[in-house]
């Protein structure tokens, strides 16, 4: 069966240093993933997608970036983290060639001090 | 520019009663759609979903109609359970897309 796993579960970070969170995906190949943020009255945003190795789309513009350097490894980063870039953030994937759904992570809180 | 939209950010209801939750969308080439449940510090968890070649779904306690002309779906609970407290996600998607726009969520809170 297919898991999904996200690291860490809690982060502290004070403003202007870098972030890296990890998300790997385990029993399936070449799936869509994805990152989400759900910020205070925001919903689910999504940040991310990618559709293979290398491939990323961004949604958004803002102060992050995504790479995924293997198959089934989505990683979240920044440079730079800002007080604005507080939330929870969910790695999430879905299996290829079609969207029925996802099958998030346990995601991460972030909160930036 | 908010595509899918819940206009109620929170909803109380009796134990045994039936829950409500409503879903907007604007985008007309939207086809899929699905309804999630989040606990706090948790990642969603998916609960049902609705093709639009369909008006309704239904598993269980949990049924979901869809009404295309009026851009509008909605999750029925029933009866309502104080374990469905949760926050309630809904999110659609088109064909040839590779992703989901979710809406703000609503907060149920089922009373005992």
């Amino acid at each position: 069966s297919q898991t999904i796993h996200q690291w860490p579960a809690t982060l502290v970070q004070p403003v202007g240093s870098p972030l890296s969170l990890e998300c790997t995906v385990e029993g399936t190949s070449n799936p869509n993933l994805y990152w989400y943020r759900q910020a205070a009255g925001r919903g689910l945003q999504l940040l991310f997608y990618s559709v293979g190795i290398g491939q990323i789309s961004s949604e958004v513009p803002q102060n992050l970036s995504a790479s995924r350097p293997q198959d089934r490894q989505f990683i979240l980063s920044s440079k730079k983290l800002l007080l604005s870039d507080s939330g929870f953030y969910l790695c999430a994937w879905s299996p290829t060639g079609g969207l029925r759904g996802y099958t998030f992570g346990s995601g991460t809180r972030l909160t930036v001090v | 520019d908010q595509q899918v939209k819940q206009n109620s950010p929170s909803l109380s209801v009796q134990e045994g009663r039936i829950s409500i939750l409503n879903c907007d969308y604007t985008n007309s080439m939207f086809d899929y759609f699905l309804w999630y449940k989040k606990y706090p510090a948790e990642g969603p968890t998916f609960l049902i979903s609705i093709s639009s070649i369909k008006d309704k779904n239904e598993d269980g306690r949990f049924t979901v109609f869809l009404n295309k002309s009026a851009k509008h779906l909605s999750l029925h609970i029933v009866p309502s359970q104080p374990g469905d407290s949760a926050v309630y996600f809904c999110a659609a998607s088109s064909s040839g897309t590779y992703k989901y726009i979710f809406g703000t969520g609503t907060r149920l809170k089922v009373l005992a």
